[in-house]
């Protein structure tokens, strides 16, 4: 079946803008968790939701950050006033849920803030 | 909360040979522990996994071991090959996973 998948595949912003980055899990995973990599770096968590709620959020780096999964598929990740700091690729993940750790990753979003 | 080392940071072999390449964790309640393959631009890849059940698991050139005593765990490749080539990661955790720095694999023909 489909993979996850994530839009846009790149973006580019001037600092103090707004940016969405969606993310589109695999068809029936309950688990969806979003992560930040930087060049040279392993993925860093930043919020992990279990179906529609935020079952861990301590990753977002300050209250900039923003992410929803308004109906536990499709998830929206937010980030208001972006900073030059921002600048990374996002990663999505999705899982089974219920005991099932098994994280499989989207091809990620490269935001790069001017 | 967990942090995981990750070393060494590259590792070159010659096709054929093994490479090892080994973390260390530090939160005694981590169960799960996956490793990811990235290539080059595209998305990190699940190669192998293994929970704290269990002490070792293979998949054809690929093993994983677990000390859950010394909290460490290593990935094993033997007979590797050009294709290995990549950013190899791994991570621990439960719902949520904490990454390695990541290993940087090449493989000369």
């Amino acid at each position: 079946g489909a993979g996850v998948s994530q839009t846009p595949s790149n973006k580019v912003t001037e600092k103090g803008k707004y940016v969405e980055l969606r993310c589109d899990p695999i068809s029936g995973h309950t688990a969806l968790y979003w992560y930040r990599q930087s060049l040279g770096q392993g993925p860093e968590f930043l919020i992990y939701f279990q179906g529609t709620g935020a079952a861990d959020d301590s990753g977002l780096p300050n209250d900039r950050f923003f992410a929803v999964r308004p109906e536990g598929s499709v998830s929206t990740l937010k980030i208001q006033r972006t900073e030059r700091g921002d600048s990374a690729v996002y990663l999505c993940a999705s899982s089974r849920g219920q005991g099932r750790h098994e994280q499989y990753f989207g091809p990620g979003t490269r935001l790069t803030v001017t | 909360g967990e942090n995981v080392e990750q070393h060494p940071s590259t590792l070159s072999v010659q096709e054929g040979d093994s490479a090892v390449i080994k973390c260390t964790y530090s939160d005694s309640a981590s169960n799960y522990f996956p490793w990811y393959k990235q290539e080059l631009g595209k998305r990190p890849q699940l190669i192998i996994d293994i929970r704290s059940n269990v002490g070792e698991k293979k998949d054809q050139r690929i093993a994983v071991t677990l000390n859950k005593t010394a909290k460490h765990f290593s990935l094993h490749i033997t007979e590797t090959q050009p294709e290995d080539s990549a950013v190899y990661f791994c991570a621990a955790g439960y719902s949520t996973l904490t990454f390695g720095k990541g290993t940087m694999l090449l493989v000369s023909p």
